[in-house]
This record gives structure tokens, C-alpha cells and sequence, in this order.
């Protein structure tokens, strides 16, 4: 079946620092979609991207949907406390969405 | 709040029995799903309806799982015959009938534990 490899899959940063994480799969997606989950809680949508090369902003965090249409990044600028949390990438084909394993962002103060 | 709500946050309960988890989606949404997450993983897509058609079964769906949507509003999943490996966050989303490709939005999930 479609598999996501998402990496890094935990990461330690300083407050104010850039963040950038990616993920991978062998299968082609017609969306991409990066969610945040907090403990106890439920994904929150972060950034949907709808086609291939596509560049989206959502204040700090900038998403690209891969050319292949395999792969995507997220980068979080001058990162803050509130950042903590997992980061979850999401390939969507025909209504159905495979997730990755997910990035567990620590930042410290 | 007019978000995804699922009923109960958390359930406890012994292995062998019977348990019925709720999610309510949003209101102009038209298709519901519902996922499994365990600890250090992402959910997994377990079934999804369209109204109240059930349109796709993940194989990880045995038969001792159901899912529901009678009136194509809320929707309810049951598990018969609990067993340890059903531990699980059972989470519920949903997304409005504008394509097939529309984000997924998640309730905050029913956490299951089996003694």
C-alpha cells in the first residue's frame, strides 16, 4: 500500500530558529496536507497544497508540493514555544489520506 | 464550537466487551471518516462514508468493527469482543463534498484502553 516517510522524526531546537522537515513516498498524491497534532488532541490542519510545485505560506509556516507530486516540505521560520508539538504530513488520493509517522518538534526557550 | 465532536473522549473497558464511539462532523460536510492512531504513529485510515454510503473498508477493519451513518449526519463505530491490540486513539473527520481531494478536518478522538 502507499506509504509517507516523513524525517526528520524528532527534532530539538533554540527559540528563534528555522525549522525544516519533508516527506517522501513511492506513490503519486493529488494533495498534500500538513497537519499539527498536541497531546490529547486531534490533527489541526496546518497547510493543504492542491498541485505539483505549488508554494503556500500560512503566517511563520511555508509548505511546497513536491514536482513529482512524491514529495513535500514544511518550514517553520523563527520558531516559538507554542511550535511544540507533532507535525504530521498527509497524502490524499481519492478522498483517502495516508499520513506520515510524524516530527516531534521540541523547542526550548 | 462548530467543529468535529466525538463522544466519549475516553473509554475504558475489558477486554471481550462491546464498545460504541460517536462523531457528530461538521454540519455541511458530506463525508465522514474515521482513523486509528497508536502512540508514535499517524492515523490510519480505517473506512469512509459519502452521506450515509460507506464507500471504503480498510483491510485493518476486521469484523468485529462497524461503522455507521443512518441519517448521514452523525456517525457511530462499534467494536465487538475487545481485545489488548484495539488500545487505540479512534479519531474522526470530515470534509465537504467539493471534490474528493477537500482536507480532512479532525475531532479531538476517542481514546480507547482495554484492561
Amino acid at each position: 500500500g502507499q506509504q509517507l516517510n516523513q524525517s526528520p522524526q524528532s527534532m530539538f531546537i533554540q527559540e528563534g530558529e528555522d525549522v525544516s522537515m519533508n516527506c517522501t513516498s513511492s506513490s503519486i498524491f493529488n494533495t498534500w496536507l500538513w497537519y499539527k497534532q498536541d497531546p490529547g488532541e486531534g490533527p489541526v490542519l496546518l497547510i493543504a497544497l492542491y498541485k505539483a510545485g505549488e508554494l503556500t505560506s500560512n503566517g511563520r509556516l511555508t509548505a511546497q508540493f513536491g514536482i513529482t507530486r512524491k514529495d513535500s516540505f514544511l518550514n517553520i521560520s523563527a520558531s516559538i514555544p507554542s511550535d511544540v508539538g507533532i507535525y504530521f504530513c498527509a497524502g490524499t488520493n481519492a478522498g483517502k489520506s495516508t499520513f506520515g509517522d510524524g516530527t516531534t518538534l521540541t523547542v526550548k526557550p | 464550537d462548530t467543529g468535529v465532536s466525538q463522544d466519549p473522549r475516553h473509554k475504558i473497558t475489558k477486554r471481550g466487551q462491546n464498545v460504541t464511539f460517536r462523531c457528530d462532523p461538521i454540519s455541511e460536510h458530506n463525508r465522514l471518516y474515521w482513523y486509528r492512531q497508536t502512540l508514535g504513529q499517524g492515523p490510519e485510515f480505517l473506512t469512509y462514508f459519502q452521506n450515509e454510503a460507506q464507500l471504503e473498508k480498510s483491510r485493518l477493519l476486521s469484523d468485529r468493527f462497524s461503522a455507521e451513518r443512518p441519517k448521514g449526519s452523525f456517525s457511530t463505530l462499534e467494536i465487538q469482543r475487545t481485545e489488548q491490540g484495539d488500545s487505540a486513539m479512534y479519531l474522526c473527520a470530515s470534509s465537504p463534498d467539493t471534490g474528493y481531494n477537500q482536507p480532512q478536518h479532525f475531532g479531538d478522538g476517542t481514546r480507547l484502553s482495554i484492561l
